[in-house]
Parts: C-alpha cells; structure tokens; sequence
C-alpha cells in the first residue's frame, strides 16, 4: 500500500517563529488533507489539498503532486499551533493514509 | 462542535466485555469512516461505509464488527476485548471518499 512519511518528527520552536512541516508520499494521490490534532486529542481538517496551494490565515499548504510531496507552512507560531500535525493521503475511492505525524512544541 | 457526534466520550471496561461505540455523521455526509488510535500504531483505518453500504476495510480484527444504519449513523462493536484494545476510536465523515473529512471528538476505551 501507499507509504507516508512526514519531517521532523518532532519540533520545537518559540512563539512567532515560522516552521515548514513536509509530508512525502510513494505513489499518485487524488486526496491529500492535512490535520491537527490538539492536545485535548481533537483533529481539526486544515487543508483539503490534493494538488496547488491554499492559504487559511497563518497557515498555507502546497501539494506537488507529480513529485509527490506537500508543505504545510505556519507562520508567526502561538501556542495554541501546538500539538501533532497529519498528512493523509487517498487513492481513488479508498480510505484515507496516515503519516505518523509531526510534533510541534510551541514555547511562549 | 465538528457537527461529527460521537458517544460515549470515555469508556472503561474489562477484559472479555463487549462494548458499542457510536457516531453520528455531519448533516448532508454520507461516508462514515472508523479509525483506532493508538500509541504504537498511529491512526489506523477500519473500515469505511457509504450510504449504508460497506466500502472498504482495514486492519480491523475479527472481533470487531461495525454497521451504518439508514439514518446514516454507525455503530462500531468490539467485542471479546483485550487490554491491547485500549485506545482512541475516532469516527469521521464525509461527503463523498474523495472530499474533506470532519472528526468527531473520538472514544478513549480503556480496558482494564
């Protein structure tokens, strides 16, 4: 099945830096979505970004789907971005694939 | 509120009990999908319903059994659990496979 990896695997930053969180997948995707996940355990849908780049406030992602990879950038870093962000990936009609997702520890 | 519903929030049971965890989809989502989080295994598929129908399956054991009913909620059942049960269910909905999904707050089993 298709393998994804996500870097780092951990980060931990001061509060207004910026961080790059990359995601790389092994095959072609037609659904790619981005997550986090909070410390309370909730996960909240970012970006539903199969291919281009999409901006929410602090935070854009941009999926390169021909070299199979996708950034998710947040700038200007609170404490409240804290927590593990997912990539997940979905080939035609199929479920979606998790990464084992990023850790990101933001220090006031 | 994600519009997603799950119940219970919290649940502690032992071992060999059977247990039912429950979803209500988002207004206007006809696929539901159940994940298991655990500290091991990450976010792990089980298994996939569309409009009443099973799509896809999983990892998801023999133990394990799960339905959507026609008012589209869905019931995921384990039974005969195990300490290795323990985890997070998590519950998600979307329009169609390839649209965004939304989480419910999840199920933390914990068995004892």
């Amino acid at each position: 099945g298709i393998q994804v990896e996500q870097s780092p695997p951990d980060l931990i930053l001061q509060e207004g830096a910026n961080s790059t969180l990359r995601c790389n997948f092994s095959d072609s995707v037609n659904n790619l979505q981005w997550f986090h996940q909070n410390p309370w355990g909730q996960l909240i849908n970012l970006f539903y970004i199969p291919s281009g780049t999409k901006q929410n406030g602090r935070l854009s992602a941009t999926t390169v789907a021909t070299e199979r990879y996708s950034l998710l950038y947040i700038s200007s870093s609170q404490t409240t971005d804290s927590g593990v962000y997912f990539c997940a990936v979905g080939q035609g009609a199929q479920k979606l694939v998790f990464g084992q997702g990023t850790r990101l520890t933001i220090n006031p | 509120d994600s519009g997603v519903t799950q119940t219970p929030k919290h649940l502690i049971t032992a071992t060999g009990q059977r247990v039912t965890l429950r979803c209500s989809p988002r207004s206007g989502d006809l696929s539901v999908y159940w994940y298991q989080q655990s500290l091991d295994q990450g976010l792990q598929f089980l298994i996939q319903y569309y409009n009443g129908e099973e799509r896809a399956k999983g990892n998801i054991l023999e133990r394990f059994s799960a339905q959507q009913f026609p008012d589209l909620h869905s019931e995921l059942n384990l039974s005969s659990l195990e300490l290795g049960d323990s985890a997070l269910y998590f519950c998600a909905s979307s329009v169609g496979a390839r649209d965004g999904y939304t989480f419910g707050s999840g199920t933390r089993l914990t068995v004892v």
